[in-house]
């Protein structure tokens, strides 16, 4: 396996379940970092872990819940989701003191919620 | 607050030059990226200017201009497989904040 990589590639599930998300990087990276992607919009920072600490929440909402167990592995937990949250979810990792800073993404996993 | 924009999109023809522009206002400027996006993948990184002026790699040229929060990305000779999301993205303050624009979805045709 190389660069990162996403399961499951499409998730749906109803707003009541729970499911998760998760990411693996092998790339030696130190940051990971999960993005919304939705059609017409911006992608969307949603959480940022630095040597598995989180240094950002973009005010995600409690439905969402990141995990980072080590710099190599990223998880995003869900659970009673909304309909607007469908959406493309987009693992990425960096590492943070090497410029360009360039953030290596994954497949992405396409997320629709019933 | 963040702000980048960029058409939504374009239509070339193969063989053409297109050139998209993104325009970006954010507190604090570290350089930008350019990403293309294929349906259905990932994003894959094309370029990153941090200093004014052209990059070129292969049919792929990005511009930048500091002074104006502007950027290009210049695709040549366009071939059908060019034809994709192209992300235009501001480095700001720490290495972690990339800001995004919509993309600009560019379809090429024979």
């Amino acid at each position: 396996e190389t660069g990162v990589t996403q399961t499951p590639r499409h998730l749906v599930m109803g707003m009541t379940n729970k499911k998760s998300l998760k990411c693996e990087q092998h790339l030696g990276h130190n940051a990971m970092y999960w993005y919304k992607q939705s059609a017409k919009k911006p992608l969307e920072l949603m959480f940022v872990y630095n040597f598995k600490e989180q240094t950002e929440n973009n005010s995600v909402p409690s439905r969402f819940s990141p995990e980072c167990p080590n710099s190599s592995h990223l998880f995003l937990h869900l659970h009673t989701l909304q309909p607007e949250d469908s959406a493309l979810y987009l693992c990425a990792s960096s590492q943070v003191q090497q410029s360009p800073y360039e953030q290596y993404f994954g497949p992405g996993t396409r997320l629709t919620v019933t | 607050g963040q702000n980048i924009d960029q058409p939504t999109e374009m239509t070339a023809t193969e063989g053409a030059i297109v050139q998209i522009n993104c325009t970006y206002q954010t507190s604090g400027f570290n350089g930008l990226f350019w990403y293309q996006q294929h349906a259905g993948e990932a994003p894959t990184f094309l370029s990153y200017n941090v200093l004014d002026g052209l990059e070129e790699k292969g049919r792929f040229s990005s511009f930048l201009s500091r002074s104006k929060g502007y950027s290009y990305l210049l695709l040549k000779e366009l071939q059908m497989k060019d034809s994709a999301s192209y992300l235009c993205a501001a480095h700001g303050t720490g290495a972690n904040n990339l800001f995004f624009g919509t993309g600009t979805r560019l379809t090429v045709i024979p």
